[in-house]
């Protein structure tokens, strides 16, 4: 059974560019999260969603910043406009349905921005 | 919103012994408590969930407590060895309740066990 899969694990973009980032959950989860961490900070909630509906967006910054969570395929965070303040390592979990359920990460993709 | 504290500095155990972590939080208490462990380039791996009306909850070496008078849970690894080296992460519902929520983590807590 894999595990969530996130790709790329590295993307490089100059200031100015739009960054996208992939998430596939696990097999049966309907719940994703994206997270944010930044140098010796911790993780930091973005957003959840499930299948075509943002749940809760409290935590994405207010521009440039937008998830979605198609009916087919992936969960995608988008940047766009990218500053060097985005650079930071952004993971994605996911969760099954039903309460106190555990989330599972990926391995994350570290966005640097040049 | 919860704030959620862990011991900043490393903690440096000798290998066999028992390490303990702390994780203490703010404001209201959550329906559940999680752990997490994050090696260096990966992301969180979770270990051990616990509900409010727990007080102790066990999965092979490792124990977590779960106070909600004192607003605190402990994390316990006994007969400690060098792969369990790590930051592991305390974290909670951000709305606090039993569904599914997005994590307040703490910054976590770097244990490095000696040989």
């Amino acid at each position: 059974n894999a595990g969530v899969m996130q790709n790329p694990r590295h993307l490089v973009r100059r200031r100015g560019q739009e960054a996208r980032l992939r998430c596939s959950p696990m097999k049966g989860h309907s719940h994703v999260y994206w997270y944010r961490q930044l140098p010796e900070e911790g993780l930091k909630f973005m957003v959840y969603l499930q299948k075509e509906n943002i749940i809760d967006e409290s935590g994405m910054p207010k521009e440039r910043f937008s998830a979605e969570f198609p009916k087919e395929g992936p969960s995608i965070l988008r940047i766009q406009q990218v500053v060097r303040g985005d650079s930071a390592a952004y993971f994605c979990a996911s969760s099954p349905t039903g309460p106190y359920q555990p989330q599972h990460f990926g391995d994350g993709t570290r966005l640097s921005i040049l | 919103s919860q704030k959620i504290e862990q011991n900043s500095e490393a903690l440096n155990i000798q290998e066999g012994k028992t390490a303990t972590l702390t994780c203490n939080y703010t404001n209201y208490s959550p329906a559940y408590l999680q752990w997490y462990r994050q090696d260096p380039g990966r992301g969180p791996v979770f270990l051990l969930l616990i509900r409010e009306n727990e007080k102790e909850k066990r999965k092979e070496r490792l124990k977590v407590t779960f106070d909600t008078t004192l607003k605190q849970s402990l994390f316990h690894i006994t007969a400690s060895q060098p792969a369990d080296s790590a930051t592991y992460l305390c974290a909670l519902p951000s709305s606090g309740g039993g569904g599914a929520d997005g994590l307040t983590f703490g910054k976590g807590t770097h244990l490095i066990i000696q040989p």
